[in-house]
């Protein structure tokens, strides 16, 4: 059964990088997939942040672009994600996940999924 | 980007009840087209992927139709486990989108 968990500080001060890493077990991201982060602000819908491939390419939206990194440690099954100069706008529950697809060409949608953890920016 | 809009963004049913809810896309995405429930507190689950399969272990009540830029998600039976916010979500584009959420309350 794949699991994933996502892990970091709870409260990130405004202008600071917010860190999170999202432990798998279960599956070796190694193996292949997209793997990607998803967040959702309190009482919000959900919003994708990013996403990237076992082999190296990765995507994000491009309203955080600028700001945002996805980088992954398969020594330790893991992905993180890195937010930087965050604001109170960047408070949300921050959701792991695989992305899959069928075949080769089918659309991608999220299989499996973290339980999320909130991240608060506050002074 | 591709928006997505659901409609209704709520709505109230009984156990027992057909429900329908709709997605629609800002232009065409094909069947590149997914749905999610979310209860409070928890993550989305998938519930239909390509707009009409069926996740694996996901009840038979549940069914999705569309392709296009319009798309259904049908409750044929609602359920007291159903009640939740469901979401729809694009992948034709890299840019990934959800819609806004349709939240199922009881009657």
């Amino acid at each position: 059964q794949v699991q994933l968990q996502e892990s970091g500080p709870g409260l990130v001060k405004p202008s600071e990088t917010l860190s999170l890493n999202c432990a798998v077990s279960g599956y070796s991201i190694s193996s292949g997939y997209y793997w990607g982060w998803i967040r959702q602000p309190p009482g919000k819908g959900l919003e994708w942040i990013g996403s990237f491939y076992h082999s190296g390419n990765t995507y994000y939206n491009p309203s955080l672009k600028s700001r945002v990194t996805i980088s992954v440690d398969t020594s330790k099954n893991q992905f993180s994600l890195k937010l930087t100069s965050v604001t109170a706008a960047d408070t949300a529950v921050y959701y792991c996940a695989r992305q899959v697809r069928t075949g080769s060409y089918g659309p991608y949608f999220f299989d499996y999924w973290g339980h999320g953890t909130l991240v608060t920016v506050s002074s | 980007d591709i928006q997505m809009t659901q409609s209704p963004s709520s709505l109230s049913a009984s156990v027992g009840d057909r429900v329908t809810i709709t997605c629609r896309a800002s232009q065409s995405i094909s069947n590149y087209l997914n749905w999610y429930q979310q209860k409070p507190g928890k993550a989305p689950k998938l519930l239909i992927f390509a707009a009409s399969s069926l996740q694996s272990g996901v009840p038979s009540r549940f069914s999705g139709s569309g392709s296009g830029t319009d798309f259904t998600l049908t409750i044929s039976s609602l359920q007291p486990e159903d009640f939740a916010t469901y979401y729809c979500q694009q992948s034709y584009s890299t840019l990934l989108t959800f819609g806004g959420g349709t939240k199922v309350e009881i009657k």
